[in-house]
């Protein structure tokens, strides 16, 4: 069965510092979604991204936080510079088109901001 | 979105059935009752959902009151590996939305 793909499983940074954290949606899925979970809390939203752009974003995503589809099967979340409470699960996933109701998630990246 | 309210926790006996409530009285006509479950901070992972008739998968029932204010999740033959935390989300329309979690209920299969 197609599944969603994360990587890495687990980051480990230094505060300020940029990472990536990739996603691989299932290969004919169209909506991409970015997810975090601070320990112990809700699972909330990021960011919804569709056709190149961003069709959706929370508070949360603000100017330090960037998305991007660089080439046909990864979907990348940037955070620039990270900050302590930054620290979270972070879960991609993906949807087949827009009139269907399953999100698919993937196992998520454990982001550590030291 | 209408808000949704769940007990925060429940226990049931392994092999017996897990009947999880939701309310959701302020659901409108168009919205959705999607459950979902998180096993140990994996991925949130798609059990059901339903508008106003009741559905039925491989993996769970979802029974919806005929006011639709309240929905009940079943999971007729409960397993340890069913112990999760179950979210009931009410959405409206699907194109491309994201989903708001709440807190959810803490399910725990007793052996």
């Amino acid at each position: 069965e197609p599944e969603v793909t994360q990587t890495p499983s687990h980051q480990v940074t230094q505060m300020g510092q940029e990472v990536i954290l990739r996603c691989v949606p299932i290969s004919n899925h169209l909506y991409f979604y970015w997810y975090r979970q601070i320990l112990g809390q809700k699972v909330e939203f990021l960011v919804s991204f569709y056709n190149n752009e961003i069709s959706e974003k929370s508070e949360i995503f603000d100017d330090q936080f960037s998305v991007e589809r660089p080439d046909g099967s990864n979907f990348t979340l940037k955070i620039r510079s990270t900050k302590l409470e930054d620290s979270a699960m972070y879960f991609c996933a993906s949807k087949i088109t827009g009139v269907s109701y399953e999100q698919y998630f993937g196992p998520g990246t454990r982001l550590t901001v030291t | 979105d209408a808000k949704t309210t769940q007990p925060p926790s429940m226990d049931c006996a392994e092999g017996r059935a897990a009947n999880l409530p939701c309310n959701h009285s302020t659901i409108s006509g168009n919205e959705y009752v999607y459950w979902y479950r998180q096993i140990h901070s994996q991925g949130p992972q798609y059990i059901i959902h339903g508008l106003k008739n009741n559905e039925t998968n491989e993996m769970a029932s979802l029974i919806i009151t005929e006011d639709r204010k309240s929905s009940t999740l079943i999971l007729p033959h409960a397993t340890l590996r069913d112990t999760a935390v179950y979210y009931c989300i009410v959405k409206g329309g699907n194109y491309g939305q994201n989903f708001v979690f709440g807190p959810g209920t803490r399910l725990s299969v007793l052996p």
